[in-house]
């Protein structure tokens, strides 16, 4: 199995909602990856999770709250986003290690109202 | 801090042309450099990587040589197809500390006309 999985593919939600995003691989990666894309912009690195502990956050709002249950699984908890935050959000994994690839899954479109 | 530079876009070109993708960096050290490709709707994949100095990466027709001496990783191909219509995104990944973070480019459209 080669491929990062995410669901939902799309999400409508309104600013008062709160959803989650889910990614899933069973490459062995202990490296997971959350991403916020705007159209016609590369992708923005938001978390970093290494052997499932948070290693990386940029900086990102409250709102947005990730989890990684186990290896193979990276949450993304929403409350109370803004119209600002709709996007394609992107979750990667790769094996730990500097000169390791990142594979990405197909996204999940996310639209607050 | 890390940075890629790449051509802007967008790029037309007809079918079996010839493509280049100039792609710059600076980094310190020896970064991992890669290209990825995204289709319309879709996540990113991808196309080919290179982690040291001289390396050529290829899959699908497209190459690219890691040059340290140019600090570039110019991506082309010899023969573009309708299908090779995509976003391309040059990126690197640096070597501080536990840093996994990958430096996108800011992405070139390619459209390839029949």
């Amino acid at each position: 199995d080669t491929e990062v999985t995410q669901t939902p593919k799309h999400l409508v939600m309104g600013m008062t909602n709160k959803k989650s995003l889910k990614c899933e691989q069973h490459m062995g990666h202990r490296a997971m990856y959350w991403y916020k894309q705007k159209a016609k912009k590369p992708p923005e690195l938001m978390f970093v999770y290494s052997y499932e502990k948070l290693s990386i956050n940029e900086s990102v709002p409250s709102r947005f709250s990730p989890e990684c249950p186990n290896s193979s699984l990276l949450n993304l908890h929403l409350h109370a986003l803004q119209p600002e935050d709709s996007a394609l959000y992107l979750c990667a994994s790769s094996l730990a290690g500097a000169y390791n690839e990142q594979f990405f899954g197909p996204g999940t479109r996310l639209t607050v109202l | 801090g890390d940075s890629v530079t790449q051509m802007e876009g967008p790029v037309t070109l007809s079918e079996e042309a010839f493509l280049t993708i100039n792609c710059t960096y600076t980094a310190t050290g020896y970064p991992s450099l890669f290209w990825y490709v995204q289709y319309p709707g879709e996540g990113l994949q991808l196309l080919l990587k290179a982690t040291k100095a001289d390396d050529k990466g290829s899959n699908k027709g497209f190459e690219a040589t890691y040059r340290k001496e140019t600090t570039s990783f110019h991506l082309e191909k010899g023969s573009v197809q309708v299908s090779d219509s995509a976003v391309y995104f040059c990126a690197l990944r640096g070597l501080r500390g536990s840093n996994y973070k990958l430096t996108f480019g800011k992405g070139t459209l390619l459209t390839v006309n029949p």
